[in-house]
Parts: structure tokens; C-alpha cells; sequence
């Protein structure tokens, strides 16, 4: 099946630095990606939706300029965690897909630890 | 608001036994629902899905059992296994929001020798 790879699977970063997260298709062409975040032992809550080409359409609660989303071409969606904190430590998943739900495929997710 | 809801949160099921698990949704726009699988420090995995125009779809041990009129769908596995050992989550989307997902709260499924 098609593949969404997540770079980097983990990492820590110093409180108030930039973390920058990419998502990339790596069979197929992807017009929305989509960003999640989980907490540990909960669901996934949908952050954003990446589309190419254009700004990403943000969730309710959900700070723009603090987690940046690019959608520079149709294989690649990155997000950016700028200036973290503590509490942006989080397990960060995006997903890809083509033309219907039934084509969606998840990343393998980023554990973000900001000490 | 939660729009798909999930029981139970744990389950522990004995090796050979059936484990299910429960979700309900609220929006009759949804026609799609998906299952996944995720093991700890891992995305999810698509697991087994169904839309509303069929009550059960069965792949290997997994079925799906759904019910419209309830706006309820379950997932049973059969024949459990300590490899299947991992949250479950299940999902609800619909079509004019493509590839977006609801996700229910996840259920944590042990599977005990």
C-alpha cells in the first residue's frame, strides 16, 4: 500500500527553540495532508489541514503562528513548532491521502520532547 | 465536542476469546468508518472499514458490525491474540471533507497468554 513517511521519529529540543517536522508521500501525490496530535493514552486530535499550494485551514484552539504548516509541493506538508515550550511535548502524526477517505494512510508519528 | 465516542477505554482478554469494542456517532452525515491499530510510538494502521450501506464486513478475524438506525459499529476480534495487543481507535469521516478523520478516545486492548 502507499506510504507516508514522518522525519524525524523523535526528538528533543530546548525550550524555545523551532522544531520543524516533515510529512512526505512517498508513492503518490497528496493535494491535503492533515496534522494530528496525541496525548499519551488519547485520541488523536486533528490539528490542521495542509493543502498544496495554498494556507493550511486550522482547527478551533489551534495557534497558526505557533505550529507553521507548508505545503510546498504535492509529496511534501511540514510543521513547525516555533519557539516550544514544555507543553507542546506531544506525539505528532500527519496523514496523506488521494481522492477519498479510503486513501488515507498515516505516518509512523514524532515524539516531541521540549525540556 | 467528541463526535465519535468509544468503550470500553481497557479491555483485557484472554488468549483465544473475543475482544469488541464499541463506538457511536452522532453526525448521519459520516459514511465512512474506519479502525485502526496503533501500537505504542507508532501512527496508526488501518485495520478493517465499512460504510453505512452494509450492516458487517469481515476480514480474517476482524468484523466490523454496524447499525444505522442506532448509529452505532463495533469491532470484534476473534480467536484474540497476544500480537493484537494495542490501542484501537475508531474513526468516522465523510466524504465532503475527504481524507479528515473523527477519532473515537481509543481503546487499549491486552491480550493475556
Amino acid at each position: 500500500g502507499a506510504v507516508v513517511s514522518q522525519h524525524p521519529s523523535r526528538v528533543i529540543c530546548k525550550s524555545g527553540t523551532s522544531v520543524k517536522i516533515e510529512c512526505r508521500s512517498l508513492d503518490f501525490q497528496a493535494t491535503t495532508m492533515f496534522w494530528y496530535r496525541q496525548f499519551p493514552k488519547q485520541s488523536l486530535m486533528l490539528m490542521a489541514t495542509s493543502n498544496e499550494g495554498s494556507k493550511a485551514t486550522y482547527e478551533q484552539g489551534v495557534e497558526k503562528d505557533k505550529f507553521l504548516i507548508n505545503h510546498a509541493s504535492l509529496t511534501l506538508s511540514t510543521l513547525t513548532v516555533t519557539s516550544a515550550h514544555p507543553e507542546d511535548s506531544s506525539f505528532y502524526i500527519c496523514s496523506a491521502g488521494g481522492q477519498g477517505p479510503t486513501e488515507a494512510f498515516f505516518g509512523q508519528g514524532t515524539r516531541l520532547t521540549v525540556v | 465536542q467528541q463526535q465519535v465516542k468509544q468503550s470500553p477505554q481497557s479491555l483485557i482478554v484472554q488468549k483465544g476469546g473475543i475482544s469488541i469494542i464499541n463506538c457511536a456517532y452522532e453526525n448521519t452525515a459520516f459514511d465512512y468508518f474506519p479502525w485502526y491499530q496503533q501500537f505504542p510510538g507508532k501512527g496508526p494502521a488501518l485495520l478493517i472499514a465499512i460504510r453505512p450501506d452494509v450492516s458487517e464486513k469481515k476480514e480474517g478475524r476482524f468484523t466490523i458490525s454496524f447499525n444505522k438506525s442506532a448509529k452505532q459499529f463495533s469491532l470484534h476480534i476473534m480467536d484474540s491474540q497476544p500480537g493484537d495487543s494495542a490501542t484501537y481507535f475508531c474513526a468516522a469521516s465523510h466524504s465532503s471533507t475527504g481524507n479528515q478523520f473523527y477519532f473515537g478516545t481509543g481503546t487499549s486492548l491486552t491480550v493475556i497468554p
